[in-house]
């Protein structure tokens, strides 16, 4: 079955600190993948996706991630967190040319002054 | 990218009445999606609605409890339909826009709907 998993479900950060997220894929297929944001209250927003190509892609509010095809993950990360950065974030996945997203279960980043 | 209003933000219901939800697009989309995401957790989708089609369910969700419209490229409403508390949860709609590579989903607000 295909799956992405999110392994935290919270990851506390400090304000000023490098943030990581994780998320690692499997899938039968071509991936492309994704990241998106929740704040409280809100609907989902993309931040991110990755193609092909560079291995490192930068997205929206100075994310970045990095897919890793060895190890089937794709981690975003950002240099220096803010206390704003604090929602939920979620990874998908689209294999090939279907159009249907596979989700990950969420990771709640706090991010504490 | 798309933006995507979705109407009401937020109702409470009775018990065995009805509730239609609405998402509308600044622009002309081909494929919309339905949603369902318990406050905290991750997204079920309901429903893919193409327009100038019946709307493709996912297992476990039928037409006569959450019937989908898309009577154009930028409108589509989901009906649920005689409501119970398990209905309690927040509805996504979503958009997929054609972009470089691979096409992306925009999300509307949502709705959060309590059944009581």
């Amino acid at each position: 079955a295909q799956s992405v998993a999110q392994p935290e479900d919270q990851v506390n950060v400090a304000e000023g600190n490098p943030l990581t997220v994780k998320c690692t894929y499997s899938v039968s297929g071509n991936p492309y993948l994704f990241w998106y944001v929740q704040y409280p209250n809100r609907g989902l927003q993309f931040l991110l996706k990755y193609i092909t190509g560079d291995n490192l892609v930068k997205g929206s509010y100075g994310f970045e991630a990095e897919f890793n095809k060895s190890q089937t993950s794709f981690h975003l990360k950002k240099p220096s967190a803010l206390v704003s950065d604090s929602a939920l974030y979620f990874c998908a996945v689209r294999v090939d040319s279907n159009y249907q997203l596979i989700w990950g279960a969420g990771t709640k980043l706090i991010i504490k002054p | 990218s798309a933006v995507i209003s979705q109407k009401p933000s937020r109702d409470i219901c009775q018990r065995g009445t009805s509730l239609t939800i609405q998402c509308q697009v600044d622009s002309q989309v081909t494929m919309m999606f339905w949603y369902r995401q318990q406050p905290g957790q991750s997204l079920t989708l309901i429903a893919t609605a193409n327009q100038g089609s019946e709307a493709t369910y996912e297992s476990g969700f039928v037409i006569d409890k959450f019937p989908i419209s898309r009577p154009n490229l930028t409108f589509s409403t989901l009906t649920v339909s005689n409501m119970s508390p398990e209905d309690s949860s927040i509805y996504l709609c979503s958009v997929e826009v054609t972009g470089k590579g691979t096409d992306t989903q925009y999300f509307g607000p949502g709705t959060r709907l309590t059944v009581l």
